[in-house]
């Protein structure tokens, strides 16, 4: 069965970095692209990036681009997400989900990891 | 970036009742339209992909429909697990973008 399990979560000062990974296992990794979605505390859900099934190509939300890089290792079955120049906004849950066959949509979800943005 | 706006943003229903939530895009995406639902404390779970096409192991009480930039979800007939927040994504265009959210409450 898939599963998604995401680390690296935590509280940062404004200004620092944090990097996030997701193991994925139960599917094979390599062949599908993985979305990076966050949630504000009480808030909706905000689409934050997507990487293709072999890393040529990612995608960013304006409110993060330039900040965050996603990358993926496909030998480590693992997915990243380097936050660079943290903001009190950037405070959220953050889930890797499965993409489904290139898509767009995601099929799988993890159970997300709380990063905290504060002084 | 294309808009996703949900209405209503809050629904009050019973179990039982038919529900509509409707989802308009800020210019055309095709049917490129995800409905998920989030319980509370839960990662969200995808109901509906492609607008209308329904995700396997989801009920067939819920369905979708519309396209170009109405879309809409429907409950047939509400059940207990069925209250929590829902959210369209669009996902014919970069970036990506989720509605605001429809929180459904029980009356």
């Amino acid at each position: 069965q898939v599963e998604l399990v995401e680390s690296g979560g935590g509280v940062v000062q404004p200004g620092r970095s944090l990097r996030l990974s997701c193991a994925a296992s139960g599917f094979t990794f390599n062949n599908y692209g993985m979305h990076w979605v966050r949630q504000a505390p009480g808030k909706g859900l905000e689409w934050v990036s997507l990487i293709a099934y072999d890393g040529a190509n990612t995608y960013y939300a304006d409110s993060v681009k330039g900040r965050f890089t996603v990358s993926r290792d496909n030998s480590k079955n693992t997915l990243y997400l380097q936050m660079n120049s943290l903001r009190v906004d950037d405070t959220a849950v953050y889930y890797c989900a499965k993409d489904q066959y290139s898509s767009g949509w995601c099929d799988y979800w993890g159970h997300g990891t709380l990063v905290t943005v504060s002084s | 970036d294309i808009q996703m706006t949900q209405s209503p943003s809050t629904l009050s229903a019973s179990v039982g009742d038919r529900v509509t939530i409707t989802c308009r895009a800020s210019q055309s995406i095709n049917t490129w339209l995800a409905w998920y639902q989030q319980r509370p404390g839960k990662a969200p779970k995808v109901l509906i992909y492609k607008a209308s096409s329904l995700e396997s192991g989801v009920p067939s009480r819920f369905s979708g429909s519309g396209s170009g930039t109405e879309f809409t979800l429907t409950i047939s007939s509400l059940q207990p697990d069925d209250f929590a927040a829902y959210y369209c994504q669009q996902y014919n265009f970069y970036p990506y973008t989720f509605g605001q959210g429809t929180k459904l409450e029980i009356k």
